[in-house]
């Protein structure tokens, strides 16, 4: 069966800290790997990836994936309070219909 | 272009009341798809429709919920007689087709009592 795996499952930094967070994946058929940010309402979209190695960034987020051992990491370079939030982690494959999400990673950024 | 649009926004429901939850997706994406999220746990798949069609709903428990996506008007996710483990907040997405930027609605959290 498909799985999504994010760690840390909650992460509390002081504004300025670097962060990474962690998704490890199962899936047949790998298409996509894709980030959300959720704060009190809707998933946000970060970003999509799709091939090894090439790291996708935007201001001070950027993320990479490692197709061979199957993971994705996100990081966030000198965190304020407003990067606090759920980042969701999800894989997208030829096989099924849908993404299969990780459970998140609560990171709460404090002055 | 207003993006995905869920409501309500939020729904109380008692114990054994019908609950409707509708989605309209983005225009000009036909394809809906239907999440659950638990208090402190990820999204869960539900259902994935199309226009008229329910191409999977292999997330969707086998009583209680339906989904539809009518030709006309929004899609509609549809839970009867419900319980308290249904609370939680169900999140609609749609896409395009071609391109894999799901948008999500802002949910609807469902509150039984």
């Amino acid at each position: 069966e498909d799985k999504v795996v994010q760690s840390p499952l909650s992460l509390v930094v002081h504004e300025g800290d670097t962060v990474t967070l962690n998704c490890s994946y199962e899936v047949t058929n790998f298409r996509s790997l894709l980030w959300y940010k959720q704060e009190k309402k809707a998933p946000t979209f970060l970003f999509m990836l799709t091939s090894s190695g090439i790291e996708k960034k935007s201001g001070r987020l950027s993320s990479i994936l490692d197709k061979k051992e199957l993971f994705s990491i996100l990081n966030i370079t000198a965190t304020q309070t407003g990067d606090s939030a759920v980042y969701l982690c999800a894989v997208d494959s030829y096989n099924n219909n849908d993404m299969r999400f990780g459970a998140g990673t609560r990171l709460t950024v404090k002055p | 272009n207003a993006g995905v649009m869920q409501n309500p926004r939020h729904l109380v429901r008692r114990r054994g009341q019908e609950a409707r939850l509708r989605c309209s997706p983005m225009k000009g994406h036909s394809h809906v798809y239907w999440y659950r999220q638990l208090p402190e746990e990820g999204l869960k798949f539900m259902v994935y429709l199309q226009k008229e069609n329910i191409i999977d709903e292999s997330g969707m428990p086998k009583e209680r919920f339906s989904a539809e996506f009518p030709k006309e008007g929004p899609s509609i996710l549809r839970i009867q007689q419900v319980v308290r483990g249904d609370s939680a907040a169900y999140f609609c997405a749609s896409h395009g087709g071609s391109d894999y930027g799901y948008t999500f609605g802002s949910g609807t959290r469902l509150t039984v009592v």
